[in-house]
């Protein structure tokens, strides 16, 4: 099983650029997160969706936005990137809530906004 | 106060020691409790899960105690390999979803 699957690894922004970060998980998972980890820093929560049509913001989701057309696709979406933005981006999923089950992390996507 | 805290380390021991770190959260109502590990530029990893009456896996073994609101991870025998960051996770189910907070990490660097 691929697991949680991120795209691109890498990537470099221009400020004021946009992009689409892909996260797609084959476990069937109805829970799915995007979290930025800054260095140093715990992970903060961006958008979360608990099934396909429902999305909910987190702590941090100014500057972002996402949609949950398919149970494993959850895009992240940055508009007008910014400096501050730049940060990794980690993609996770997880079974409903079952409590003995924790998230299942994709590689991640590094961001640079110059 | 933080909802999750922990020591950010470094925690630097010898190779074989045993080295313990605490989390402690705020929130009393928070159900479920995890250990993840997160090794450098690499996303984090379940480690184990925290269960009220403790549990061990092999070199590692968690502890929750719900009436002081903190988890504990202990290394035995520590390993080269074990060398890595500890992320604490703690998870309170809510009326339509989850809330999962992750604390900031320890730091732990294993020398030969």
């Amino acid at each position: 099983n691929a697991g949680v699957t991120q795209t691109p690894k890498f990537r470099i922004l221009k400020i004021g650029q946009s992009m689409t970060l892909q996260c797609t998980q084959d476990m069937n998972h109805n829970y799915m997160y995007w979290y930025r980890q800054d260095p140093g820093m715990g992970l903060k929560l961006i958008y979360y969706s608990v099934g396909a049509g429902i999305t909910d913001k987190g702590e941090v989701p100014n500057g972002y936005n996402v949609s949950r057309s398919t149970t494993e696709d959850f895009p992240l979406r940055l508009e007008l990137a910014a400096p501050s933005q730049t940060s990794v981006y980690f993609c996770a999923s997880s079974l409903n809530r079952d409590r003995g089950y924790g998230y299942t992390f994709g590689s991640g996507t590094r961001l640079t906004v110059v | 106060r933080k909802e999750v805290e922990q020591d950010p380390g470094p925690f630097n021991v010898p190779e074989g020691a045993t080295v313990a770190f605490n989390c402690t959260y705020s929130n009393s109502a928070s159900q479920s409790f995890f250990w993840y590990r997160q090794d450098c530029r690499k996303e984090p990893k379940l480690l184990m899960s925290v269960y009220s009456s403790g549990n061990e896996d092999g070199r590692f073994t968690a502890q929750l105690n719900r009436a002081s609101q903190y988890i504990s991870l202990l290394i035995r025998d520590s390993k080269l390999s074990d060398s890595a960051t500890y992320l604490c996770v703690v998870k309170t189910e809510g009326s339509s979803a989850s809330k999962i907070i992750f604390g900031s990490g320890t730091r732990l660097s294993i020398r030969p």
